[in-house]
């Protein structure tokens, strides 16, 4: 199956600063990618979908210009939690879409904002 | 709005039990109906995907069937094993904009 890595994998960041996540399609070329959050014990929920080399499209509720996408390439994407809350401390998963089949889903970052 | 919901939210069972876990969606224009395993703390592990022109999948002991008519998905799994204890989550893809909505999740515990 097609491989979605993420990096870093765990992060912890003081308040107010800035983090950046990134998610790589190994094997394949993701036209679309999308960007998960999940707190604890509950489930996904979509914050944004990017498509290569145009701007992200946001959930409703989902701050653009707090939560920064880009697509660089069609293997790329990165996400960005502008100055950071104890409140954006959550799960965050990537996934990559193979011509609109099927999402393949990356190991996921868990944000831990102190 | 699509919703998905996820019956029973938590189960626990005797090792080799048969059980069945349950998916709900409210709108029957889906493109995919795909199950995913996830441990604690871990991502996602894809375990069956439905196209919305199938009716069900199988591989292993596991089991997913599709009713769009009814918005209902079922996963059966057979003789269970301490080693399924998982959280189990549907997801189902919009027909349109092939976006993904969440179910709420059944945390799933097998006693040995």
């Amino acid at each position: 199956g097609a491989v979605v890595s993420q990096h870093p994998s765990w992060v912890i960041c003081k308040s107010g600063t800035s983090v950046k996540i990134e998610c790589r399609s190994l094997d394949f070329q993701a036209t679309t990618m999308f960007w998960y959050r999940q707190f604890p014990k509950q489930s996904l929920m979509l914050m944004a979908t990017s498509n290569e080399g145009s701007k992200a499209t946001y959930e409703q509720g989902v701050e653009k210009d707090k939560f920064l996408i880009n697509h660089a390439s069609l293997t790329l994407s990165t996400l960005t939690v502008t100055s950071a809350h104890p409140e954006d401390s959550s799960f965050y998963i990537c996934s990559g879409d193979l011509d609109s089949y099927e999402q393949y889903f990356g190991p996921g970052t868990r944000l831990t904002v102190t | 709005k699509q919703e998905v919901t996820q019956i029973p939210a938590a189960l626990s069972v005797p090792e080799g039990e048969n059980l069945v876990l349950n998916c709900s969606f409210t709108d029957s224009a889906i493109y995919n109906l795909q199950w995913f395993r996830q441990d604690p703390g871990k991502g996602l592990t894809s375990l069956l995907l439905i196209q919305s022109s199938q009716r069900e999948q199988t591989s292993g002991r596991l089991n997913a069937s599709l009713d769009k008519s009814s918005g209902r998905s079922t996963l059966y799994i057979a003789a269970s094993q301490p080693g399924d204890s998982a959280t189990y989550l549907c997801a189902a893809s919009d027909s349109g904009t092939y976006k993904y909505i969440f179910g709420t999740g059944t945390r799933l515990k097998v006693l040995a």
